[in-house]
């Protein structure tokens, strides 16, 4: 059965700090993908990345990186110098990729509140 | 592009109403999704059309909650009759067969 565990329910930071988000996941699958979406205040899940399970190259994105680790089935979220608007509640899914339209399994998320 | 579109944003109705969600996806998406997000939780799949057919519902309760996808386009999720528990945010995501699902601002929906 697939599965994502997002350990840390809530974090706060005061802003310009790194701050990184945990992610675990299970899965039988060989072939499979990962994603991070980003959910504010106003309640819309806003799609960050997307990482196929054949590539474990680091991905940055400005402040943004991510690491992906298929040896402790973990995808983990850094925000660099963090700001107010990076406030929001984070979640972790993972999909099979065995067809053309798979589900997500969405993670419990992750509460991220940056302190001014 | 126009992303997901829901509507209502926000409905309040008694247990045992009845109340219906209208989602458009983005124009060309085959696979649309209905999720259900209680507080403090991950959404999860109620159900998913390949253009007007059904492809996941195991998770639907489908004693109470059913959804259509006609013309393989907008979709209608009604809830009939609403209990206190389906008290959550109804999301609506499309997507164009390529994993990445674009998500809709959602319905929050509260049963008193």
């Amino acid at each position: 059965a697939q599965k994502v565990t997002q350990a840390q329910t809530e974090i706060s930071v005061v802003e310009k700090e790194d701050v990184t988000l945990d992610c675990v996941y299970e899965t039988r699958d060989t072939t499979y993908y990962l994603f991070w979406y980003k959910q504010p205040p106003s309640g819309e899940l806003v799609f960050l990345i997307r990482r196929n399970s054949f590539d474990e190259q680091n991905e940055i994105s400005g402040r943004y990186s991510w690491n992906f680790q298929k040896s402790t089935s973990s995808f983990n979220f850094t925000i660099t110098a963090s700001q107010v608007v990076d406030s929001a509640v984070y979640f972790c899914a993972l999909s099979e990729a065995r067809s053309s339209a798979s589900k997500i399994i969405f993670g419990s998320g992750t509460r991220l509140s940056i302190r001014p | 592009e126009a992303g997901v579109a829901q509507s209502p944003r926000y409905k309040i109705i008694e247990k045992r109403q009845s109340v219906a969600f209208w989602c458009n996806p983005i124009s060309g998406h085959a696979t649309l999704y209905w999720y259900q997000q209680i507080l403090g939780q991950g959404p999860k799949l109620l159900i998913q059309f390949q253009n007007n057919g059904v492809v996941d519902d195991s998770q639907l309760p489908k004693d109470r909650f059913s959804a259509e996808r006609l013309k393989g386009v907008d979709s209608t999720l009604k809830i009939q009759p609403a209990k206190l528990e389906d008290s959550a945010v109804y999301l609506c995501a499309s997507s164009l067969g390529e994993q990445t699902q674009y998500f809709g601002p959602g319905t929050r929906l509260l049963v008193l």
